[in-house]
């Protein structure tokens, strides 16, 4: 079964330093990949997705994920974070011809 | 603008009451999804529909109920079969569902009285 995982369900960064939220996948098939972000009481929002098209994917608001497959990883990063990012963010992969699966998410806090 | 819209943004259902949530979308899109996310567990499937006049069970699909009479509209009936409710409710649309980008209306909140 394909299944994403997301380390942390909580990272906390000051404002400024690096954004490093984790998610590893398991796909039996080349998966596509994306990140949504959710505000609080709002629906989600697609951050970036990843066709196979380039590992290197840049998306809203500053942020980028890279596709590593020897380690089944599709992490997103952001150099600077601001007081604006804080909120939760999903990883989820669609392998194949398959709907998506969603991580269970990782609340980023931003401290000034 | 496109978009999807649920309604109401807050629900509240009595003990034995069956409640409907309003989804609508005008991004002329086949496919619809509805999500129940509760604090750490992430989302969880429903049920979707690939096209009008059907649609499949999810992960969790007890206690719920949908119908697909147009391809704008996704209703979901909460049932007073469903008997721990209480949860934000999303839904969702994409083109197909084969690796297409969902997109998501701003939510439900449900409460039980």
């Amino acid at each position: 079964a394909q299944s994403v995982t997301q380390l942390g369900s909580h990272v906390s960064v000051s404002e400024g330093a690096l954004v490093l939220l984790r998610c590893n996948y398991s796909s039996s098939v080349p998966p596509y990949l994306f990140w949504y972000v959710q505000y609080p009481n709002q629906g989600l929002q697609l951050l970036l997705k990843y066709t196979s098209a380039a590992t290197l994917v840049k998306g809203i608001n500053g942020f980028e994920a890279e596709f590593k497959k020897s380690e089944t990883s599709f992490h997103l990063t952001k150099p600077s974070a601001h007081m604006s990012d804080a909120a939760e963010y999903f990883c989820a992969v669609s392998p194949g011809f398959q709907k998506l699966v969603f991580g269970t998410g990782t609340r980023l806090l931003v401290s000034p | 603008d496109g978009g999807i819209t649920q309604s109401p943004k807050y629900l509240f259902r009595k003990e034995g009451q069956n409640v409907t949530l309003s989804c609508e979308q005008n991004l002329n899109h086949d496919a619809m999804y509805w999500y129940r996310q509760d604090p750490g567990q992430g989302l969880r499937l429903i049920y979707y529909s690939q096209i009008v006049n059907d649609f499949q069970k999810g992960d969790i699909a007890e206690g719920y109920s949908v119908s697909r009479e147009k391809k704008e509209s996704f209703p979901l009936t909460v049932t007073s079969a469903q008997k721990n409710p209480t949860a934000f409710y999303l839904c969702a649309s994409s083109i197909g569902t084969s690796q297409e980008t969902q997109y998501f209306g701003p939510g439900t909140r449900l409460l039980v009285l």
